[in-house]
């Protein structure tokens, strides 16, 4: 079975902390995503990585950096938590060249307070 | 700018009837186009990926259809059960290897 491992389901952080949000999947794939999920504003994708050590921005990468060291593994980065930033974060990968279906991880439901 | 909508938000309908989704997007210039289903709180599973070569995919009780044409898919769910009860959302692949999602119908499926 295809997955897509994300490192926490639910994590509460403080304003100006920095945070880590851990995504990996096993799946051999080249391209992966960070979303973020808001109610009214549907998915927005933050990121995406479409091979290791490569990233592009998405609508909304302010706030947000992201890393990509291994092909498995892409990290969403929270340089300084901000309260506007509690929502739902969905990363997902699929295989590049075929235009294959997406797979999503479980979801992280991160509170900053 | 692709843009994706749904229509209806929100459904509800008793247990048995056939129902259909609404999924339309402007850009007809697409890969493809993906179901997905989304419990309260989870993640979203993938239901259907239909490419841009295809009309129709079907799994169990589900169809889904593509008209690139008139840029709206349609997911058809037969005999609907109360485990049927989620948000769907649609997605749209183009050129840019992004997906672009509708905002969803949360679909309430009664005894």
């Amino acid at each position: 079975d295809v997955k897509v491992t994300q490192s926490s389901r639910y994590l509460v952080k403080r304003t100006g902390e920095k945070v880590f949000l851990e995504c990996v999947q096993d799946m051999d794939h080249e391209n992966m995503f960070w979303y973020r999920q808001d109610p009214g504003l549907g998915l927005r994708l933050i990121y995406f990585s479409y091979d290791v050590k490569m990233k592009e921005k998405g609508d909304i990468p302010e706030g947000y950096s992201v890393s990509r060291e291994k092909k498995e593994r892409f990290s969403l980065i929270l340089e300084s938590a901000s309260t506007n930033q509690t929502s739902m974060y969905l990363c997902a990968s699929n295989l590049d060249r075929v235009r294959t279906e997406a797979f999503f991880g479980q979801g992280t439901r991160l509170t900053v307070v | 700018k692709q843009e994706v909508t749904q229509i209806p938000a929100a459904l509800s309908v008793p247990e048995g009837e056939n129902l259909v989704l609404n999924c339309s997007f402007t850009d007809s210039a697409i890969y493809n186009l993906q179901w997905f289903r989304q419990d309260p709180g989870k993640g979203l599973t993938s239901l259907l990926l239909i490419q841009s070569s295809q009309r129709e995919q079907t799994s169990g009780r589900l169809n889904a259809s593509l008209d690139k044409s008139s840029g709206r898919s349609t997911l058809y769910i037969a005999a609907s059960q109360p485990g049927d009860s989620a948000t769907y959302l649609c997605a749209a692949e183009g050129n840019t290897d992004k997906l672009i999602f509708g905002t969803g119908t949360r679909l309430q499926v009664f005894p």
